[in-house]
């Protein structure tokens, strides 16, 4: 069975600090791995991995992917309190392209 | 570009009573989602159309739920009748068709917030 885990489940910093997330996974047939945030509504793309060990950048926000050990980090630095959201790691398969979601990391920046 | 919408934003309804969702996809995305989102988890697949045909439905619980595509644009998602456990956020996706990792990316609509009572 399919599996995506992710770690911590929640976490709390001051802004400034640099987080770092932690997606694994278990799939047959790994297509790509795409991050999501989501506050109070609908997910929003942040990025979408597909080759082992090249970083993807936006602002603060950064991913890497590992093929070999099977997984992803999402790396935030100097935190803002806007980055309070949950984080979302979800793997794709070719079967059809579906999405498999991890339970999501809250990160929680405080002033 | 327009996102994908959703209606209504909030439903509160008792159990035993139905419900339906309608979401529109971005255009041009011949691949639309939707998903069940329970407070705490990630979101879980329904059921997946490419265009009005269904690619997906395993997790879609058949006895109550339903969902159609007519015309590959617009979709209703349908709960007849609700249970108490239906209470979560249903989230529409799309995307384009679904071909290779440059396809991908799916971009959500606001979500339908549903409490059972």
């Amino acid at each position: 069975e399919d599996k995506v885990v992710q770690s911590p489940l929640s976490l709390v910093v001051h802004e400034g600090d640099t987080v770092t997330l932690n997606c694994s996974y278990e799939v047959t047939n790994f297509r790509s791995l795409l991050w999501y945030k989501q506050e109070k509504k609908a997910p929003t793309f942040l990025f979408m991995l597909t080759s082992s060990g090249i970083e993807k950048k936006s602002g603060r926000l950064s991913s890497i992917l590992d093929k070999k050990e099977l997984f992803s980090i999402l790396n935030i630095t100097a935190t803002q309190t806007g980055d309070s959201a949950i984080y979302l790691c979800a793997v794709v398969t070719y079967s059809w392209g579906k999405l498999q979601f991890g339970a999501g990391t809250q990160v929680v920046v405080t002033p | 570009e327009a996102g994908v919408a959703q209606s209504p934003r909030y439903k509160i309804i008792e159990k035993r009573q139905s419900v339906a969702f309608w979401c529109n996809p971005i255009s041009g995305h011949a691949t639309l989602y939707w998903y069940q989102q329970i407070l705490g988890q990630g979101p879980k697949l329904l059921i997946q159309f490419q265009n009005n045909g269904v690619v997906d439905d395993s997790q879609l619980p058949k006895d109550r739920f339903s969902a159609e595509r007519l015309k590959g644009v617009d979709s209703t998602l349908k709960i007849q009748p609700a249970k108490l456990e239906d209470s979560a956020v249903y989230l529409c996706a799309s995307s384009f068709a679904s071909t290779g990792p440059s396809t991908d990316t799916q971009y959500f609509g606001p979500g339908t917030r549903l409490t059972v009572l």
